[in-house]
């Protein structure tokens, strides 16, 4: 099983500011098959980011996703006051897919 | 309006079994593959399996390929997962999600709470 180690934990800023979100899984992956969500409290997951950097529809441009192999990251340019929420990473490309523990980015 | 919607919440006895439903509308439930996960209470997303809408064809989770089946209704546009000899560790928010043509979870059912307890 690949695991996938989110940090941090929890992200304090203010809006406006940088996010940095990391994912580490365990073991490489393929680019193609790694994906972020965000979730908003009592909601479901949405997709933000496949491909490990393509935008999914109608994900504003502030967000971006880089890396490869055991090292992916998701930044937030300038968070907007819908962007505190829990953000998860993913990997489809193997056999039993696997998600991170979160990140929770919460207003300073 | 392209979604899926998901049955609503139960309570069952540790044993029994559950079967939770996700209905497509707004696009061809035929096209795609529907994935079913969980969210247990502080624990991150676990993956049960999956089904091929269009063929019925399915995999599942090693963990879980003994007590989980996933079946669909193409009349119906419905997809179903049933998680049998139910324990108070499959206690957890159930989603059925799409895969979109990137592969990746492109649309989310709202969720089903199954609580298990006696």
């Amino acid at each position: 099983e690949i695991v996938l180690t989110q940090s941090p934990g929890t992200l304090s800023l203010s809006p406006g500011e940088r996010a940095t979100l990391s994912c580490r899984p365990s073991q490489s992956v393929s680019s193609s098959y790694f994906a972020w969500y965000q979730q908003r409290p009592g909601q479901a997951p949405r997709l933000l980011i496949y491909g490990a950097s393509s935008r999914a529809t109608g994900i504003p441009d502030r967000f971006s996703g880089s890396g490869s192999g055991t090292d992916f990251t998701l930044t937030i340019s300038r968070l907007e006051p819908e962007d505190f929420a829990v953000y998860y990473c993913q990997q489809y490309g193997s056999s039993l897919q696997t998600f991170g523990g979160g990140t929770k980015v919460e207003i300073k | 309006q392209v979604q899926l919607v998901q049955s609503g919440p139960e309570v069952k006895k540790p044993g029994a079994s559950v079967r939770v439903s996700c209905k497509a509308s707004g696009f061809t439930f035929t096209a795609y593959a529907i994935h079913w996960v969980r969210q247990a209470p502080g624990q991150r997303f676990e993956w049960l399996g999956w089904i091929n809408a269009g063929n019925g064809n399915t995999r599942y989770s090693q963990k879980f390929q003994d007590r989980v089946t996933i079946t669909r209704d193409t009349s119906a546009t419905t997809a179903y997962m049933e998680l049998r000899s139910l324990r108070s560790e499959d206690t957890a928010v159930y989603y059925c999600a799409r895969v979109g043509t990137n592969d990746a979870f492109d649309m989310w059912g709202q969720g089903t709470m199954v609580t298990v307890s006696s």
